[in-house]
């Protein structure tokens, strides 16, 4: 069964950097493509990023380009969501997800997300 | 950007009767290869988003056939055909067509 777990959540002062992950079993984890979606507190979901399955392509959302950045190890099946220069407004639970296909549709397999609390 | 819109907000609803929701898009979703690309998506209390339906009316494996989407360009719908307890949660269609994805507000079901 495929599965992804998110570790790496915590509370950071603003402007401070974080690094998640998220560690994918019971598929081929180089054939897909991943993104991290994130919620704020009470709110509605909200794309982050997302990178292809070789690694080799990286896309972000506008409120998160030049802050995080999006990679993968492919052979330790796992994605890492790289975040410097942190606001208040970042805090939220960061989700990974599976895409079934190219061009970002179809999010088959999500993680239980990883809570980020940036605070002074 | 794509920005995506979805009515009702909040639906009460009666187990065992439909339900519909709507989704609109500011653009045309339809690609040149005939698929529309939009997701549904539910969010159950206190759980991770689960995928309903992508590509506009592809039904997502394990999903109920209670479950359908429709529509084409920039109006859709997701049909829920016979509401169970189950079904509450809040649901969010999401445009993939372009960079960046985005979703919609979402539609909050609950039991009436």
């Amino acid at each position: 069964e495929a599965e992804l777990l998110e570790s790496g959540g915590g509370i950071v002062e603003p402007g401070g950097p974080l690094r998640i992950s998220c560690e994918a079993t019971g598929f081929t984890f180089s054939s897909h493509g991943m993104i991290w979606v994130r919620q704020a507190p009470g709110k509605g979901l909200e794309w982050v990023a997302a990178v292809t399955g070789s690694g080799s392509r990286t896309y972000y959302a506008d409120s998160v380009k030049g802050r995080f950045a999006i990679s993968r190890d492919n052979s330790k099946n796992t994605l890492f969501l790289q975040m410097s220069s942190l606001r208040v407004e970042d805090t939220a639970t960061y989700y990974c997800a599976r895409q079934i296909g190219g061009n970002f549709y179809g999010m088959d397999v999500w993680g239980q997300g990883t809570t980020v609390t940036v605070s002074s | 950007d794509i920005v995506m819109t979805q009515s009702p907000l909040s639906l009460p609803v009666t187990p065992g009767e439909p339900a519909s929701l709507s989704c609109r898009s500011s653009q045309s979703l339809l690609h040149s290869n005939g698929y529309n690309y939009l997701d549904w998506y539910i969010q159950r209390p206190g759980q991770s988003p689960q995928l309903l339906i992508y590509l506009g009316s592809h039904r997502a494996s394990g999903v109920p056939d209670r479950f359908s989407g429709s529509g084409s360009g920039t109006d859709f719908t997701l049909t829920i055909s016979r509401v169970e307890a189950e079904d509450v949660g809040v649901y969010y269609c999401m445009q993939a067509l372009q960079t960046p994805p985005a979703f919609g507000p979402g539609t909050k079901v609950e039991i009436k």
